[in-house]
């Protein structure tokens, strides 16, 4: 299958800083972007969505100003966790997905373990 | 909305018995349905998906899922699990025209040598 790469895999921040995650696709141009978040021993919690070019559009709840989704190439999405506090520790994900529709399959980076101390 | 439930948070069986993981699912029309699983640490690979037609479908990693409407249920199944199947595995649905899936909360399959 198609490959997404997503760096850093873990990053530790002091609380106050923001940190940025890339998520590229390897081999294959992303049209569309996922960024999810799971919690310990909890499910995915989809964030957003990015299509390229586009702005992002965010799950209900989620803050768009402390989440800045960034997706301005086919290749690279980024998300950047503004002014990160503590309970933004987490597990991200993304996933990325060539064409329009579940007919394509959307393939998901390995994940960034994100703590902030 | 759809949503998706697994009734089963933890699951342990002997390595080489049968696996059966539950998914029930809740959407007005008939939905996508997927099978991912994630090894600790990592991100998602799908297993297996259904989209329309034969309701068994075949995965890899020598999964099965079985479609039933009037259950609104695609579980999961392997007729020989191997200690490499260790993993939480995600049910999840996605809805026609839409571009979103939406994730049960996992089923942590742990392997008894």
């Amino acid at each position: 299958g198609a490959v997404v790469s997503q760096h850093p895999s873990r990053v530790i921040c002091k609380s106050g800083t923001s940190v940025k995650i890339e998520c590229r696709s390897l081999d294959f141009q992303a049209t569309t972007m996922f960024w999810y978040r799971q919690f310990p021993k909890k499910s995915l919690m989809l964030m957003a969505t990015s299509n390229e070019g586009s702005k992002a559009t965010y799950e209900q709840g989620v803050e768009k100003d402390k989440f800045l989704i960034n997706h301005a190439s086919l290749t690279l999405s980024t998300l950047t966790v503004t002014s990160a506090h503590p309970e933004d520790s987490s597990f991200y994900i993304c996933s990325a997905r060539g064409g329009q529709g579940f007919n394509t399959e959307a393939f998901f980076g390995q994940g960034t373990r994100l703590t902030v101390v | 909305a759809q949503s998706v439930t697994q009734p089963d948070i933890h699951i342990t069986v002997s390595e080489g018995a049968s696996l059966e993981l539950r998914c029930n699912y809740s959407y007005g029309a008939t939905p996508y349905l997927f099978w991912y699983v994630q090894s600790p640490g990592q991100g998602l690979q799908l297993l297996l998906k259904y989209f329309s037609g034969d309701t068994l479908v075949q995965g890899i990693k020598g999964f099965e899922a079985e479609f039933k409407r009037s259950q609104s249920s695609f579980n999961l199944r392997k007729p020989s699990v191997h200690w490499s199947d260790a993993a939480e595995y995600f049910c999840a649905v996605g809805a026609a025209g839409a571009q979103k899936l939406v994730f049960g909360q996992g089923t942590r399959l742990t392997i008894n040598p």
